[in-house]
């Protein structure tokens, strides 16, 4: 196991355009996080999945945001009627245990335009 | 809310100087600390974790120590070099699962 992968690498998208990224964690891993960052600030914490169950949500996770982990392995994060302001770098981590640290994914740069 | 910030926001130094960057947090009530290196336009790769019950960390040529009671993180790297150019984050985990982020040091070391 390489890590966490993290499919597409990039996305450039209309306006008004639906987009999915995908996330694979660490297998044995069971925790799993999303994470979108602007340029030139941190990661911004967006949502967590312990197994299949979604358990924190951010305020930024609007309405358009869905995520889900349908069998507690991958992970999608979709966006709805895209923004120009979603435009960012998605990222997606994941961890094993209560005290471990997280190990993040290559992310996606999403453009819109 | 956890805040962190990370100074100096950017340095240059020379290869073969010490590197020392700084994190400081507001809430001492944190689960660890784990610090990043960050390469333009990529991912997040982990450096070091701490523990909130350690003072330090090494792993080769690096090593960050926390204070946790002034809400404190340096992070040492020995003998700098081009290749350690990057941007540094340091990130806090509270006791929920959402780690707080500072925006990172922004690191280039002149050959």
């Amino acid at each position: 196991d390489t890590g966490v992968s993290q499919d597409p690498r990039h996305k450039i998208t209309k306006r008004g355009q639906n987009v999915t990224f995908r996330c694979d964690p660490i297998s044995e891993h069971n925790r799993l996080y999303w994470y979108r960052q602007t340029l030139g600030q941190g990661p911004e914490f967006l949502t967590y999945f312990q197994n299949e169950a979604q358990l924190e949500k951010s305020r930024l996770l609007s309405d358009r945001f869905s995520a889900e982990r349908p069998k507690g392995s991958f992970s999608t994060l979709e966006i709805q009627r895209t923004e120009q302001g979603d435009s960012a770098m998605y990222l997606c981590a994941s961890s094993f245990l209560e005290g471990d640290g997280y190990t993040f994914g290559s992310g996606t740069r999403l453009t819109v335009v | 809310k956890q805040e962190v910030t990370q100074i100096p926001a950017a340095l240059s130094v020379p290869e073969g100087e010490n590197l020392v960057l700084n994190c400081s947090f507001t809430d001492s009530a944190i689960y660890n600390l784990q610090w990043f290196r960050q390469d333009p336009g990529k991912g997040l790769t982990s450096l070091l974790l701490i523990q909130s019950s350690q003072r330090e960390q090494t792993s080769g040529r690096l090593n960050a120590s926390l204070d946790k009671s002034s809400g404190r993180s340096t992070l040492y790297i020995a003998a700098s070099q081009p290749g350690d150019s990057a941007t540094y984050l340091c990130a806090v985990r509270p006791g929920n699962n959402r780690l707080a982020f500072g925006k990172g040091n922004q690191v280039v070391v002149i050959p």
